[in-house]
């Protein structure tokens, strides 16, 4: 079967890093996102690994790894702002995204 | 670019009334369009599939006949909930994907909260 496993919650101090980890288990693979969600929006769009390796994108940086089947999101400098849940989803060989439940980070001064 | 509009944002009806909801792509053609529900504090959950010109692919459990979709050209795709009651309260968000390649990500609407009195 097809699944994404990320932790519930995790809480972080302002200024620190945090680093979410995502394993996932798809049928054929086309690559990883990682999506932000605020409560009571929708998802935006963070990052897309299909790769082997690091891609940074400001305070914000993800890596994959396909042999092990392990993804994380990695945030850097955190702001009150961060406070977010963020999603994990694997693309599958049909170009469809498996989601995981969300990574809810709690942000403290 | 990518940008993506739902609307309406926000509904109230009474019990038994029709809602329609609109997802359009504004800068870009979308092949493939898809909804989601999500109910407090949970994930997001895939309610269907729809592709331009074609049938929707319902995901397991979600009924068809209730949930009602149409894509009719490759900017719109509309949900419409058919005799809503209470339990169908939750909040629907559309993504949509550039036509040109599946490796894209899906680019979501604002959401529709819906509240079914």
């Amino acid at each position: 079967g097809q699944n994404i496993d990320q932790p519930t919650e995790m809480t972080a101090t302002e200024g620190a890093i945090v680093q979410i980890n995502c394993t996932y288990q798809t049928s054929g693979f086309n690559g990883l996102f990682w999506y932000q969600q605020h409560a009571g929006e929708a998802p935006t769009f963070l990052s897309y690994n299909v790769l082997d390796g690091l891609e940074e994108k400001g305070r914000f940086s993800s890596f994959l790894s396909r042999s092990k089947g392990y993804s994380y999101l990695l945030l850097k400098e955190l702001q009150m702002k961060d406070s977010a849940s963020y999603l994990c989803a694997g693309m599958d060989s049909n170009y469809q995204l498996i989601w995981g439940a969300g990574t809810k980070l709690i942000i403290k001064p | 670019g990518a940008v993506v509009s739902q609307h309406p944002s926000w509904v109230i009806c009474k019990s038994g009334t029709s809602v329609k909801i609109e997802c359009r792509s504004l800068d870009f053609q979308a092949t493939t369009m898809f909804w989601y529900r999500q109910f407090p504090k949970q994930s997001l959950m895939l309610m269907a599939t729809s592709n331009e010109g074609s049938k929707a692919t319902y995901e397991q459990g979600v009924e068809k006949d209730k949930f009602l979709i149409n894509h009719a050209s490759l900017t719109l795709s509309t949900l419409t909930v058919t005799s809503a009651h209470p339990e169908d309260s939750s909040f629907y968000i559309c993504s949509a994907t550039p036509r040109d390649s599946d490796y894209q990500p899906q680019h979501f609407g604002d959401g529709t909260r819906l509240s079914i009195l």
